[in-house]
């Protein structure tokens, strides 16, 4: 009972370094996301992906890319790090775009931008 | 771009107190989601509403969509220190629309619940 698995769970840079953010589900989800969580905005949409082969932009998907490699894994690149992305990542996936299907979350990745 | 005001933003309460959560927006979601969060973790789904009016009850919980599904809420009855955590309401786009297939968050309410 995996359901979503992110890696790493902690990880410092410096500025300018860069990093992925691996993300994969079991449960034979269509539709995976990226979210990044920061104190008092709740969570905040960075890219998506409606399903394999396809992604798109979320709300504040700057300084950000994301590869949908196969069904199970979605990842999030950071090419240039930069202070300001210090933040709680956060992958989740559901069984197909609606708005009403509810998304299951991994326990995050605490990254530190020094 | 579709917007979900939350509040309060935080709530310190004694054990067997009620409490409720409001998620106001002027936007229309298609559905409305609960999740809780706990700390080192992540969210993880209460329960969605789908009608305008709804009302589902999970447990002490109550949860509320507003007849125009602009609004919601989360009543909590005789609250308990395993109530503890932090609560986001998060709305759905609706289909044609350039939120399709995405959940617009609130900020969040930390609840605690002191024994």
């Amino acid at each position: 009972n995996a359901g979503v698995t992110q890696t790493p769970k902690f990880q410092v840079l410096k500025t300018g370094q860069s990093m992925t953010l691996q993300c994969a589900q079991d449960m034979n989800h269509n539709s995976m996301y990226w979210y990044r969580q920061d104190p008092g905005m709740g969570l905040r949409l960075i890219y998506y992906s409606a399903s394999e082969g396809t992604t798109d932009k979320g709300e504040v998907p700057n300084g950000y890319n994301v590869s949908r490699l196969n069904k199970r894994e979605f990842s999030l690149r950071l090419e240039s790090a930069a202070p300001s992305q210090t933040s709680v990542y956060f992958c989740a996936s559901s069984r197909s775009r609606g708005g009403n299907q509810p998304q299951h979350f991994g326990d995050g990745t605490r990254l530190s931008i020094l | 771009t579709q917007l979900l005001e939350q509040s309060p933003q935080f709530l310190s309460i004694q054990e067997g107190e009620n409490l409720t959560v409001y998620c106001n927006s002027s936007s229309v979601f298609s559905s409305l989601q609960w999740y809780r969060q706990e700390p080192g973790e992540g969210p993880v789904l209460l329960v969605t509403v789908v009608t305008g009016g709804e009302v589902k009850k999970l447990k002490r919980l109550t949860f509320q969509f507003g007849d125009a599904r602009k609004d919601s809420s989360l009543h909590i009855t005789a609250a308990q220190p395993g109530d503890t955590g932090l609560y986001l309401c998060a709305g759905g786009g609706n289909a044609g629309g350039t939120s399709y297939g995405k959940l617009t968050f609130g900020q969040g309410t930390i609840l605690t619940v002191h024994p």
